[in-house]
C-alpha cells in the first residue's frame, strides 16, 4: 500500500494562474512531511518541512499547508522557472525511513 | 559551501562487472541514504546508515551493497547481482533523527546505465 499519494501527476499552468498541488498520506503516525523541487537531471531540493496539522510555510510563490492526512503546495502566480518536479515525502513517528511519492511535473507556460 | 558530492555524474557498467558510486558529504551530518529514481515511480531506498560503521537495508537491497567506515563517505556498490541497475541513483544525508524532524538533502545523482 502506498504510503504517498501525489496528484496530480502533470500539470500545465500559464504564467500568473495559480494552482495547487496535492500529497495524500497514510502513515499512522507521522514525525515530519517534507516537500521538495527537483529538476531534471537534478537532485531534490528541500523546500519545507511541516509538523503538524494547521501549520503553513511560505517562500515566495509557494506556501505548503498540512492537515491530519494531506498536504497542499499553493503556488501563486506562478513563473516559467517554477517549472520543476514537486516530490513529497513522509516519516513515521516510529522509523528512520522516508517515504516518497511519485512527485507532479509542473509546466509554467509564458 | 556545504553539501553533498556524488561521483561519477554518468555511470555505465559491462554485463557481469561491479561498480561503485561514490558520495560524500560535508555537511557533519551522521545519517546517509542511497536511493534509486526509476521513471513513474517515486524514490526507493536501497541502504541507509545512521552510524559509522553501521547501516540497514531499505526496500531494494538486493544486488547492492555498501560500507561506512567514515561518517563523511557512503559508497553504494552495485554489483552484478543486481539484473536491472540503470536507474538515477541519489545520495542524502540528514542530522540524526532522534525526535526531531530533520530534512534529508540530497546530492546530484548519478545516472547508470548498461552497456
Amino acid at each position: 500500500e502506498d504510503q504517498v499519494t501525489q496528484s496530480p501527476e502533470a500539470l500545465r499552468l500559464q504564467e500568473g494562474e495559480s494552482s495547487s498541488l496535492n500529497c495524500s498520506y497514510t502513515v499512522s503516525g507521522l514525525r515530519g512531511l517534507f516537500w521538495y523541487r527537483q529538476d531534471p537531471g537534478k537532485g531534490p531540493e528541500f523546500l519545507f518541512t511541516l509538523y503538524s496539522a494547521g501549520e503553513e510555510k511560505e517562500k515566495e510563490r509557494l506556501k505548503a499547508t498540512l492537515t491530519k492526512k494531506e498536504s497542499f503546495l499553493h503556488i501563486t502566480a506562478p513563473k516559467p522557472e517554477d517549472s520543476a518536479t514537486y516530490l513529497c515525502a513522509v516519516q513515521e513517528n516510529t522509523g528512520n525511513q522516508f517515504y516518497f511519492g511519485t512527485g507532479t511535473s509542473l509546466t509554467v507556460i509564458p | 559551501d556545504g553539501g553533498i558530492t556524488q561521483s561519477p555524474k554518468y555511470l555505465f557498467r559491462k554485463e557481469g562487472q561491479n561498480v561503485t558510486l561514490s558520495c560524500e558529504q560535508n555537511l557533519n551530518h551522521d545519517a546517509m541514504y542511497w536511493y534509486r529514481q526509476d521513471p513513474g515511480q517515486g524514490l526507493r531506498l536501497i541502504y541507509y546508515s545512521q552510524i559509522v560503521n553501521d547501516f540497514q537495508k531499505g526496500d531494494i537491497a538486493e544486488g547492492y551493497s555498501v560500507s561506512r567506515e567514515k561518517k563523511e563517505s557512503f559508497p553504494l556498490t552495485v554489483t552484478s547481482a543486481q539484473k536491472n541497475p540503470t536507474a538515477f541513483y541519489l545520495c542524502a544525508s540528514s542530522a540524526k533523527q532522534g525526535y526531531s524532524n530533520q530534512p534529508q538533502h540530497f546530492g546530484d545523482g548519478t545516472r547508470l546505465s548498461i552497456l
